[in-house]
């Protein structure tokens, strides 16, 4: 089965300065990679996601990911981050050709933003 | 166009009551798929519905849930006699159907079991 690790619960970072959030999955291939973002009392917003071929993905609202296979990550970076950017961040991962098995969540990491 | 539309938004219950949660997809989309979101287990993938196809039920944490798609759109989740550990937000998401294609999520319903 497939697991998702997103090693920082909490991350503070000022405003104007660069973001990276750390995602690492297990899987036995490659799979399908998501970030979603979560604002306070809304659903989740697709970020981005990654499915095959360039390995450096570019989202919404200025947001990229890369992929390493080696490393089995798909980390989330910003370069210059806004106080609207403050609220919850989640790597996700399906098993490619098995959307019904819906998607793999990691725990999620909490992002503050300091003025 | 309209997202996708859960209700009610909040839901306070008594323990060993019956609660329906509703999910209205994106109109056109096929898939839709529901999960819950709670402190101690983060997000949790619960089921998932294509069309009119009859659902993998395996997902659902106990028998006590059930969850159903009329005329393949409008879905119910439903949770028999509810336990404290039931209280959760309940997303539902709908996609175009393809395995590649985006989820997009509604607000969630919030359920409380006292």
């Amino acid at each position: 089965a497939q697991s998702v690790t997103q090693p920082d619960i909490h991350i503070t970072v000022s405003e104007g300065a660069s973001l990276e959030l750390r995602c690492n999955y297990s899987y036995g291939a490659t799979p399908y990679l998501f970030w979603y973002v979560q604002s306070p009392g809304q659903g989740l917003q697709l970020l981005l996601k990654y499915f095959s071929g360039d390995t450096l993905v570019q989202g919404i609202k200025g947001f990229e990911a890369e992929f390493k296979r080696s490393q089995s990550s798909f980390n989330l970076r910003k370069p210059s981050v806004h106080w609207s950017d403050a609220a919850e961040y989640f790597c996700a991962v399906e098993r490619p050709g098995g959307g019904a098995d819906g998607l793999t969540f990691g725990k999620g990491t909490h992002l503050i933003i300091q003025p | 166009g309209a997202g996708v539309s859960q209700s009610p938004s909040n839901k306070v219950t008594e323990k060993g009551k019956d609660v329906e949660l509703r999910c209205d997809p994106i109109s056109g989309h096929t898939a839709l798929y529901w999960y819950r979101q709670s402190l101690g287990q983060g997000l949790e993938f619960l089921i998932y519905f294509q069309g009119n196809s009859a659902p993998d039920k395996s997902g659902l944490p106990s028998d006590r849930f059930s969850a159903e798609r009329t005329g393949g759109s409008v879905s119910t989740l439903t949770i028999q006699r509810t336990q404290q550990e039931d209280s959760a937000v309940y997303l539902c998401a709908s996609s175009l159907g393809q395995f590649t294609d985006t989820q997009y999520f509604g607000p969630g319903t919030r359920l409380t079991v006292l």
